[in-house]
């Protein structure tokens, strides 16, 4: 079992819709939560971090379950600017495990 | 200005070469990292080091060797064991302690590596 896995994707969406991915990770002893956005051909670049009683950034809102073990991200209102590659990132002890990453892509 | 620098952006390697791929960076971060992304995939650790003179193999090490002589360089060496070298590598760094847990990772450009 990999260690951190996602939705498969690809997400097509129109613009303004609602869209929301999972993550799920395999060590229950993770310490931290993260998700990343990947632009084609650039570098991954933080989005927000996660915790434990759900956090908002605009848009987006972030969501942990430790219990279950699942990791999960919001986008509301979509723009064509949100088109990218949405990356769940798992920390323990420095160790940072990134899953293969939910492309997703918004229409006009 | 602060942050990671990876040299060169492209870099083309005859089979059989070893080859170093340049990390720097000047956030004063103790961890490093070297990832290898190939196309439409995640991101595969290589190696990461938590301080100088100690580094530890991630998922895919074989093939592939590091150095932390100092803090601020973690360059990755490419050598001829590897198979399928060609691919997208990346070097981060992050800040804080391990208990530290909310310290972001931050990433350089990225090197893109072809083996011909």
């Amino acid at each position: 079992r990999k260690e951190v896995e996602q939705d498969p994707g690809p997400f097509n969406v129109p613009e303004g819709a609602t869209v929301a991915f999972n993550c799920t990770y395999s060590n229950s002893a993770s310490q931290s939560f993260f998700w990343y956005r990947q632009d084609c051909r650039k570098e991954p670049k933080l989005l927000m971090s996660v915790y434990s009683s759900g956090n908002e950034d605009g848009r987006f809102t972030a969501q942990l379950n430790r219990a279950s073990q699942y990791i999960s991200l919001l986008i509301r209102d979509s723009k064509l600017s949100d088109s990218a590659t949405y990356l769940c990132v798992v920390n323990k002890n420095n160790d940072m495990r990134f899953g293969a990453g939910t492309r997703l892509t918004v229409k006009p | 200005d602060g942050g990671i620098t990876q040299s060169p952006k492209y870099l083309f390697r005859k089979e059989g070469q070893n080859v170093t791929l340049s990390c720097e960076q000047n956030l004063n971060h103790d961890a490093m990292y070297w990832y290898r992304q190939d196309p439409g995939q995640g991101l595969r650790l290589i190696y990461y080091s938590q301080i100088v003179n100690d580094f530890q193999k991630g998922d895919i090490a074989e093939g592939y060797s590091v150095s932390r002589e100092k803090k601020e360089s973690f360059p990755l060496t490419v050598t001829s064991a590897q198979k399928n070298p060609t691919a997208f590598y990346l070097c981060a760094s992050k800040g804080g302690r391990t208990s530290e847990s909310t310290d972001t990772q931050y990433f350089g450009p990225g090197t893109r590596l072809t083996v011909l």
